[in-house]
């Protein structure tokens, strides 16, 4: 069956860039999604990328997909206090819109 | 800006309550989500809809239900609440499943 599978933590200095990691099994996701999650809150979407692209860049964030491989990342370049928070990677299944599976979450501490 | 708005933030039920959790979108979109999230398990779909009166069941349907009868509201039912139901509950609107703020439910 389908999964998404994270590291639970991560943890970097301010400045410093931050790399989060995601393999999934499904080969014929179509997008895969990454989400911020603060304190107390719902998820926030961050970025996706469509499954026909390697790479996708939007400000500080950087995605890379490796479809060969299953793998996904986020670089997040100059981090900051702020981005403290727990990060979420998801495959699309099906069609755009359709069911999303989640991989459990990877906290990111960046300290000062 | 898309707003999906959940009811309440906390709630305390007691085991045996029939418990209503409601979520509301004012995008228009067609597809409304529940999950719940529990520490080291991540989110897991309960119910979605893909438009008025229609629901299918996700990966952990059981002990709950959904009703969709406007497509701008989407609600979640324990029709029995139990202390294994205690959990953080999110709904998520769209094709990029924009998110509400989530309602952290206790059954005591």
């Amino acid at each position: 069956g389908e999964d998404v599978e994270q590291s639970l933590f991560l943890s970097v200095r301010e400045g410093d860039s931050s790399v989060i990691n995601c393999t999934y099994t499904d080969s014929s996701s179509t997008y895969l999604y990454w989400y911020k999650q603060e304190p107390g809150a719902g998820l926030q979407l961050l970025t996706y990328i469509f499954s026909n692209m390697d790479m996708k860049q939007d400000q500080r964030l950087t995605v890379l997909l490796n479809k060969k491989d299953k793998h996904l990342s986020l670089r997040i370049a100059d981090t900051q206090t702020g981005d403290s928070a727990i990060y979420f990677c998801a495959e699309s299944i099906g069609t755009w819109g359709g069911k999303l599976i989640f991989g459990q979450g990877t906290e990111l501490s960046v300290k000062p | 800006d898309v707003k999906v708005t959940q009811s309440s933030r906390y709630l305390v039920k007691r085991t045996g309550e029939k418990v209503f959790l409601e979520c509301v979108q004012d995008m228009d979109h067609e597809n409304m989500f529940w999950y719940r999230q529990d520490p080291g398990l991540g989110l897991r779909l309960i119910y979605f809809s893909y438009d008025v009166k229609m629901k299918e069941k996700g990966d952990i349907p059981e002990g709950y239900s959904v009703s969709r009868e406007k497509k701008e509201r989407f609600s979640l039912i324990l029709e029995s609440a139990s202390t294994n139901q205690t959990s953080m509950y999110l709904c998520a609107s769209g094709p990029r499943q924009h998110f509400g703020d989530g309602t952290r439910l206790s059954i005591l």
